[in-house]
């Protein structure tokens, strides 16, 4: 079975820094893209970003870009999303979703892990 | 960079069909798909490239494409289908994804 299992939730501080993760399972993990999604409270969806394991090929939207790390272990079949200095507009839902082509559907999307940054 | 509109929301009877829209600059040019979000959950696809049904998904679902506007089309909709849809696309100019803002369709 193909799966996408995310990290658990996760609360901080304002300018702390943070790593969730992504593991997949049940197929070919370098041969497929893994995406990530944003979804604010109450709000739609946003395209972060995407990486092929394969290689480390990484495509960014621009709003996101310079704002996150999108990278991956292969060795582990882990993706990751991180942040070097959180602020409270990154409180959100952060799914990670898998596609075989940048222009494929995500065909299987992980549980979300819901970030919470405070003071 | 590439802007994909939705209406923010659309009603149906039980037994009517709804049709949800996504409109973008000659979106018909490019691969649209669709998805469905229910309260609590994760997305789930339910049109690939503008008219393709994945496997699971009911037949009461479809799309089509052209010009400047993608349709979601559920025929018979029963009080399951209420949820938020989303459309999507990968915009080549900018070489990134894009989400439509989604729609919440509601059953009467």
């Amino acid at each position: 079975e193909v799966q996408l299992v995310q990290s658990g939730a996760e609360v901080k501080k304002p300018g702390e820094s943070l790593k969730i993760s992504c593991q997949g399972s049940g197929y070919s993990f370098t041969s497929y893209w893994i995406g990530w999604v944003r979804q604010m409270p109450g709000k739609g969806l946003e395209w972060m970003g995407i990486i092929y394991p394969g290689d480390s090929d990484t495509r960014y939207s621009p709003s996101f870009q310079g704002q996150v790390t999108i990278s991956a272990d292969k060795s582990i079949s882990t993706a990751y999303l991180q942040w070097a200095s959180l602020k409270a507009s990154d409180t959100a839902m952060y799914y990670c979703a898998r596609a075989t082509q940048l222009y494929s559907p995500f065909d299987c999307w992980g549980q979300g892990t819901l970030v919470t940054v405070s003071s | 960079s590439y802007v994909l509109t939705q209406p923010p929301s659309v009603s149906v009877a039980p037994g009517k069909t709804a049709r949800i829209t996504c409109g973008g600059n000659n979106i018909g040019s490019k691969s649209v798909h669709w998805y469905q979000q229910k309260p609590g959950q994760a997305p789930v696809r339910v049109i690939n490239y503008d008219n393709d049904r994945p496997s699971g998904i009911p037949e009461r679902f479809s799309g089509s494409n052209s010009g400047n506007t993608a349709t979601l089309t559920i025929s018979r909709v029963e009080a399951g289908d209420e949820a938020d849809y989303y459309c999507q696309v990968w915009d080549t100019s900018s070489d990134r994804g894009v989400f439509g803002g989604g729609t919440k369709l509601t059953v009467l």
